[in-house]
Order: C-alpha cells, then sequence, then structure tokens
C-alpha cells in the first residue's frame, strides 16, 4: 500500500462546475500538506499548503484537511479552462533544519483535472 | 526574474551512456533537489543538499551522481547502473530544510528517453 493515494482521473468536468480532488494517507505523523499544480511538461507549482487540520481558502482553492480520517481535499469553485492540468497532493511530517534531516515530501501520484468548455 | 533554470528540456541518449542535466537556480536558495516523476508514480527524490559541497541520497539514488560546488547548481549525472533511466526529471529548490517556511519551487524538468 502507497503512503500516499490519489486517483489519477482524468477527471473531466464543464467549465463553471465545482471540482473536488482528493488524496488519503497511511502515516498519521504528517503534519504539513500541500497542493500542487502541473500543466502539461512543466514544473508543479506549490497553490496552498496547510498545517495540521481544518480549512484554508484562496480565491476559487479551499483545502481542507481531516487528520482524524487521513484525508485531505482541493476544492475549486468555477472551474475555468485554465484550471486544466495535474494536481498532485503532498505531505510531510516536521523535519527539524538542525538536525540535518533536509526537506522530505511524499507526493501522492496525481490526478489529471480537464475543464471544458 | 527569479527562478530555476533545466536544461535541456528533452535529451536522447543510448543505452550504456552517462548523461547529465542542468539545474541552476538564481533564488539565493539553500537546498536543492532532485525528483524523478514517472506516470503513476508520486515524485521520487533521488539526491538533496542542503549547502554547497554536501548532499544525501534520497529514497532512490542507485545510479545516480550529484554535484553541489555552487549554491546556484545541482547538476544530475544518471549514469549506466541506472537500470530505467527514461523518465521526466525535476530539479527544485527551496529556502531551508523546514518544510513549513520554504516550499519547494520546481524548474520546468528535462525529459530523458533512453533506447
Amino acid at each position: 500500500q502507497k503512503e500516499v493515494e490519489q486517483d489519477p482521473g482524468p477527471l473531466s468536468v464543464p467549465e463553471g462546475a465545482i471540482v473536488s480532488l482528493n488524496c488519503t494517507y497511511s502515516n498519521s505523523a504528517f503534519q504539513y500538506f500541500m497542493w500542487y499544480r502541473q500543466y502539461s511538461r512543466k514544473g508543479p507549482e506549490l497553490l496552498m499548503y496547510t498545517y495540521s487540520s481544518g480549512n484554508k481558502e484562496d480565491g476559487r482553492f479551499t483545502a481542507q484537511v481531516d487528520k482524524s480520517s487521513k484525508y485531505i481535499s482541493l476544492f475549486i469553485r468555477d472551474s475555468q479552462p485554465s484550471d486544466s492540468a495535474t494536481y498532485l497532493c503532498a505531505m510531510s511530517a516536521e523535519i527539524s533544519w538542525l538536525t540535518g534531516g533536509g526537506n522530505k515530501l511524499t507526493f501522492g501520484t496525481g490526478t489529471q483535472l480537464k475543464v471544458e468548455l | 526574474d527569479g527562478g530555476i533554470t533545466q536544461s535541456p528540456k528533452y535529451l536522447f541518449r543510448k543505452e550504456g551512456q552517462n548523461v547529465t542535466l542542468s539545474c541552476e537556480q538564481n533564488l539565493n536558495h539553500d537546498a536543492m533537489y532532485w525528483y524523478r516523476q514517472d506516470p503513476g508514480q508520486g515524485l521520487r527524490l533521488i539526491y538533496y543538499s542542503q549547502i554547497v559541497n554536501d548532499f544525501q541520497k534520497g529514497d532512490i539514488a542507485e545510479g545516480y551522481s550529484v554535484s553541489r560546488e555552487k549554491k546556484e547548481s545541482f547538476p544530475l549525472t544518471v549514469t549506466s547502473a541506472q537500470k530505467n533511466p527514461t523518465a521526466f526529471y525535476l530539479c527544485a529548490s527551496s529556502i531551508g530544510g523546514q518544510v513549513y517556511n520554504s516550499p519547494l519551487h520546481f524548474g520546468n524538468g528535462t525529459r530523458l528517453t533512453v533506447t
């Protein structure tokens, strides 16, 4: 079983729809949760990150973390064709710079989203 | 504009040849990383470096080598020992190692095809 599970899609929705993207995880030590967006043949770019449980909103995007269920979600409101991309979740336990642990993230496989006109 | 430059965008090599992928950043970040991305798999960490002249193996370092002689540069060599080198390679950097305050910034990748 992978540490982070993410449905690869593809997910196809009409313009204006609300999109829900999800990841589940098994490592209860994860405390930091991120969503990256990756356009075709480009590098991922950070969309949002959250610490521990709760919601975080940024424009049309809302990130939600439920640590009790080990489940995170990204909601996109009023989806646009420009939102068509692959969305990667990523997560990490706390790594201390002082112990030389480095920056280590565990990524999901990504969900391919297509928003159609 | 600050960012990470990976070159070339596409690279083709014959089996048995070593190949070096370039990564340069002008973000003044201390930490740099190499990831590999394959269909159906999450990004996997190959090597990372927190400071100049120091680097550590990631989860899949076998068949790869790196150097960090300058803060701006972190080249990756894919050696002939790497069993399945064809993949999309991503370089990233961050200010420091504590993930909450230093999210990763990625380059646009190099697609390596070995035949």
